[in-house]
């Protein structure tokens, strides 16, 4: 299965934007990138996932580079809630949804 | 709705005790899967179910068993608790099993074995 290599931690200032790169230089051509994030004491929360095109929602974007060997996820505006583990996984095309966790990057956000 | 619920939300076992953490979903979800999150780590995959009837084993399936009798619940059993099952437990639900789907997650169990 392909790996993702995320920063074990990063910080941020209030209302910046943050970007949160993920390598993942062995995915086939059928794995699909999510993004969780996981705030202090809850559980995982899904933030975006996409294939091959740049994807936007309300929570963030997701750019992907065209070789697909990484990725990164965009916080526009970075709050005080955006405090969390992010995480970075691949799913692969064609088989079922298990989520193989690595230990993501922690975000700080300053105020 | 409710999402995904889960039940207790904290639980004290002493060794060799068996027990079930229970898992609901109101959102007719087809996949339900359960995770274990030790402390500082990541999430690891224990067993999923695409459907009722149907379970799989995930990365940590020893010492858990599963049964899905019905789309809305996915108990999680411990037949015979140790130490090292001490964690906090999550359970999961999607759509579909399909590997584009959103998963849902709930609160957590936190589970100590003495």
């Amino acid at each position: 299965d392909a790996k993702t290599t995320q920063p074990n931690s990063m910080e941020s200032n209030e209302e910046e934007p943050v970007h949160l790169p993920c390598n993942h230089s062995t995915i086939s051509g059928t794995d699909y990138i999510h993004w969780y994030r996981q705030l202090p004491s809850q559980g995982p929360e899904y933030v975006i996932h996409g294939l091959t095109s740049n994807v936007n929602n309300r929570m963030a974007s997701l750019a992907i580079a065209e070789d697909r060997k990484s990725s990164t996820l965009i916080l526009h505006r970075a709050t005080l809630r955006d405090a969390a583990v992010y995480y970075c996984i691949l799913t692969k095309g064609g088989a079922t949804n298990k989520l193989i966790f690595g230990t993501g990057t922690l975000l700080a956000v300053q105020p | 709705n409710a999402g995904v619920t889960q039940t207790p939300k904290f639980q004290v076992l002493k060794t060799g005790q068996s027990m079930t953490l229970q898992c609901a979903q109101d959102m007719n979800h087809e996949y339900m899967s359960w995770y274990r999150q030790d402390p500082g780590m990541g999430l690891r995959l224990i067993h999923y179910s695409v459907g009722a009837g149907i379970t799989d084993q995930g990365e940590v399936p020893n010492g858990y068993n599963v049964s899905r009798s019905t789309t809305e619940d996915f108990p999680l059993r411990l037949l015979s608790a140790a130490p090292s099952q001490t964690s906090v437990y999550f359970c999961a639900s999607s759509k579909t099993g399909g590997p584009y789907n959103e998963q849902f997650f709930g609160p957590g169990t936190r589970l100590t074995v003495l």
